[in-house]
C-alpha cells in the first residue's frame, strides 16, 4: 500500500458544482496534513492545512478523519480558476519530510 | 511564507555534460530540500539538504550522480552530473521548518532538457 494515496482523477465539473478529493494515509503517526494545489508547468503552491478540527477557507473545506485515516478537501462553486492539480501532503510525526500524493486533477469547464 | 529563486529557471543540455542549479532563499530555513518532477508525475525527493555535512539522500539517488552542497542556511546548489535524457525533468528546491510551522514551500523550479 502506498503511503498516501489519491484519486488522479481528472474530475471534470462544471462551473458552481462542489467536488470533494479524498486522500488516504497509511502512517498511523502521521501528524501534519496539507493540501496543495499545482498548476500546469508551475511549483505547488500550499493551500491548506488541515487540522483535526477541520479548516475553513472560503470555498474551501479541508477535514482530517484520523480513525479512517483520510483526509478531505471540497471545493463549493467551483471556479475556472480552480483548475489545477491537487496534491495531499503528509508528515509524520517528528519529521519535516512529507510524503506527497501523486495529485487529483481537477478540471473546472464552463 | 518563504519567498525562493532557483536559477537557471530552463536548460537545454547536452548528454555527458554537468549542470548546477542554485536555490536562494530569502530567510534562514532548517530544511531545504530538491525533488524532481517528471511530466505528469508525483513529486521524487532527491535529497535533504544538510547545512554544514553531507546531503542525505533517498533511495535510488546518490553523491556522484547528484552532488549537493549548502554552506549555508539561505543558500543550496544541486549539480545534475554527466546527464543523459533520462533527466531530463523540472527540479525544484523546497524549505520547511520556516517560523510558520513545518509547511513546505518551493521555488518556482528548473526545467530541465537533456539531448
Amino acid at each position: 500500500r502506498k503511503e498516501v494515496e489519491q484519486d488522479p482523477g481528472p474530475f471534470n465539473v462544471p462551473e458552481g458544482a462542489t467536488v470533494a478529493f479524498n486522500c488516504t494515509y497509511s502512517n498511523s503517526a502521521s501528524q501534519s496534513f496539507f493540501w496543495y494545489r499545482q498548476d500546469c508547468r508551475k511549483e505547488p503552491k500550499l493551500l491548506m492545512s488541515v487540522y483535526s478540527s477541520g479548516n475553513e477557507d472560503g470555498r474551501f473545506t479541508a477535514q482530517l478523519n484520523r480513525a479512517s485515516q483520510y483526509i478531505s478537501l471540497l471545493i463549493r462553486d467551483s471556479k475556472l480558476s480552480d483548475s489545477a492539480t491537487y496534491l495531499c501532503v503528509v508528515n509524520s510525526g517528528g519529521s519535516y519530510i512529507p510524503t506527497f500524493g501523486r495529485g487529483t486533477s481537477l478540471i473546472v469547464h464552463p | 511564507s518563504a519567498v525562493i529563486s532557483q536559477k537557471p529557471s530552463r536548460d537545454i543540455c547536452q548528454r555527458g555534460t554537468s549542470l548546477t542549479i542554485q536555490c536562494q532563499v530569502d530567510s534562514q530555513v532548517t530544511m531545504m530540500f530538491w525533488y524532481r518532477q517528471q511530466p505528469g508525475q508525483s513529486l521524487t525527493l532527491i535529497a535533504t539538504a544538510n547545512q554544514g555535512s553531507e546531503a542525505t539522500y533517498e533511495s535510488g539517488f546518490v553523491i556522484d550522480k547528484f552532488p549537493i552542497s549548502r554552506p549555508n542556511l539561505t543558500f543550496s546548489t544541486l549539480t545534475v552530473s554527466n546527464m543523459s535524457p533520462e533527466d531530463s525533468s523540472i527540479y525544484l528546491c523546497s524549505v520547511g521548518g520556516t517560523a510558520e510551522g513545518n509547511e513546505q514551500y518551493f521555488g518556482p523550479g528548473t526545467r530541465l532538457t537533456v539531448t
